[in-house]
């Protein structure tokens, strides 16, 4: 069965300061690789995706995570930290379908603060 | 930029009520989705939904839930008797077909209350 561990409930980080949120997987076979961000009051927004090629992925907002296939991770970073990154994070894995209709299976998240 | 959209975006029922939620995925998708996050857990899958019919449930996605797509732009998922434990944020979410399919695009939720 896939599962997603996010080893971090909270984080909090100064305004400017790098991020980096883990992720660790467990699938049997080839993943595909999700990170989502939850604003409050909002829904989820994916951040970036990985399924293959290069393994440091750049998403939206200056984001970027990088799979480690030998370390079952998947873990999400930002050089400089905006006070409006704040918002909960989750990781999530599928698997490779095609066609479609893949489930996501997602991390518990984890809420980072940033402080100005 | 197209979005999912849900309805409403917070409902309060009675235990043992129907409740339906509604959700317009993005028009141009085919495959239609409902996840659910109990308050500080994970987010959880319940089910799939493709060609009019279910691709895949989850176990929590038992008798008591239904999903329908009641015309070309409507995906609903009826809870036919509502228990406390049913209270969560559910999502709705949709993707394209083919290779474009594995993005999945999310609504921003209706908050479930059931007294």
């Amino acid at each position: 069965a896939q599962s997603v561990t996010q080893p971090d409930i909270h984080i909090t980080v100064s305004e400017g300061a790098s991020l980096e949120l883990r992720c660790n997987y467990s699938y049997g076979a080839t993943p595909y690789l999700f990170w989502y961000v939850q604003s409050p009051g909002q829904g989820l927004q994916l951040l970036l995706k990985y399924f293959s090629g290069d393994t440091l992925v750049q998403g939206i907002k200056g984001f970027e995570a990088e799979f480690k296939r030998s370390q079952s991770s998947f873990n999400l970073r930002k050089p400089s930290v905006h006070w409006s990154d704040a918002a909960e994070y989750f990781c999530a894995v599928g698997p490779l379908l095609t066609g479609g209709g893949n489930k996501l299976t997602f991390g518990t998240g984890t809420q980072l603060k940033v402080e100005l | 930029e197209p979005e999912v959209t849900q309805t409403p975006s917070h409902q309060v029922t009675q235990m043992g009520q129907e409740v339906i939620l509604r959700c317009v995925p993005i028009s141009n998708h085919l495959y239609f989705y409902w996840y659910r996050q109990i308050l500080g857990q994970k987010v959880e899958f319940l089910v799939s939904f493709y060609n009019n019919e279910i691709s895949e449930k989850s176990e929590i996605f038992d008798d008591q839930f239904s999903v329908e797509r009641p015309d070309g732009s409507n995906f609903t998922l009826k809870i036919r008797s509502t228990k406390l434990e049913d209270s969560a944020m559910y999502f709705c979410a949709s993707s394209e077909g083919g290779s474009l399919s594995y993005e999945q695009y999310f609504g921003p939720g209706t908050r479930l209350t059931v007294t």
